[in-house]
């Protein structure tokens, strides 16, 4: 089945620094989409993307579809200690109904 | 708030036994489907519902099932529990059924013992 890898694993960031992290992917994706958990609660939808080299920003998010399909990042500038979660990227290419899910970066912001 | 909600938020069996957790979907959402998230991993993708028919699944066996009902609500229904069915089970409603754009509810935090 469709593997989405996300990388780093987990990462410990100060107050104030900028974050980047990626999905990548063996397939070729339509659409790339990044989620954010935070502990004990559902994952939000942060941004959706549907065109490669498309560069989509969300506040202090952006993120973008890489140009071969099969990858794409998510950078958070500035961070603040309320972008503490797990960030995961997501598709439905592989057929409409599932969405697949990578397999997470967990973020830690140091005040 | 996504306008999912779930209960209940948090339960535990004992294995061979049967659970049920249930679910409202957002207003206008159509589409209900449901996703086991083990600890420490991504949510991964139980089965969906459109028009109150199974409409797409994943490799859960058959005692993984569900029901949706005219209101666009729906349950999930696990017999014959395993341990290894410890999980948080999220459902996610989705204004159409071919978009990835998914409104999460909080999930039930489901322990077997």
């Amino acid at each position: 089945g469709q593997q989405l890898n996300q990388s780093p694993q987990s990462m410990f960031i100060q107050e104030g620094e900028d974050v980047s992290m990626n999905c990548t992917s063996s397939s070729i994706f339509n659409t790339w989409l990044w989620y954010k958990q935070d502990p004990g609660e559902g994952p939000v939808l942060l941004i959706a993307l549907y065109k490669a080299g498309e560069l989509t920003s969300n506040g202090r998010l952006t993120a973008q579809f890489g140009i071969t399909r099969k990858d794409s990042f998510l950078n958070i500038s500035a961070s603040i200690p309320s972008d503490v979660g797990i960030y995961f990227c997501a598709s439905n290419s592989g057929g409409y109904q599932k969405v697949t899910f990578g397999t997470g970066t967990k973020l830690q912001v140091i005040p | 708030e996504t306008g999912v909600t779930q209960s209940p938020t948090h339960l535990i069996k004992t294995r061979g036994q049967q659970v049920t957790l249930r679910c409202s979907s957002q207003s206008g959402h159509n589409t209900v489907s449901w996703y086991q998230q083990a600890l420490g991993q991504g949510p991964q993708f139980i089965f969906q519902y459109y028009r109150e028919e199974e409409n797409g699944r994943g490799n859960f066996p058959p005692r993984f099932s569900g029901l949706q009902f005219p209101n666009y609500s729906s349950e999930l229904n696990v017999n014959a529990l395993e341990l290894d069915d410890s999980a948080l089970y999220l459902c996610a409603s989705r204004m159409y059924r071919e978009t990835g754009e998914l409104f999460f509810g909080e999930g039930s935090r489901l322990t077997v013992l």
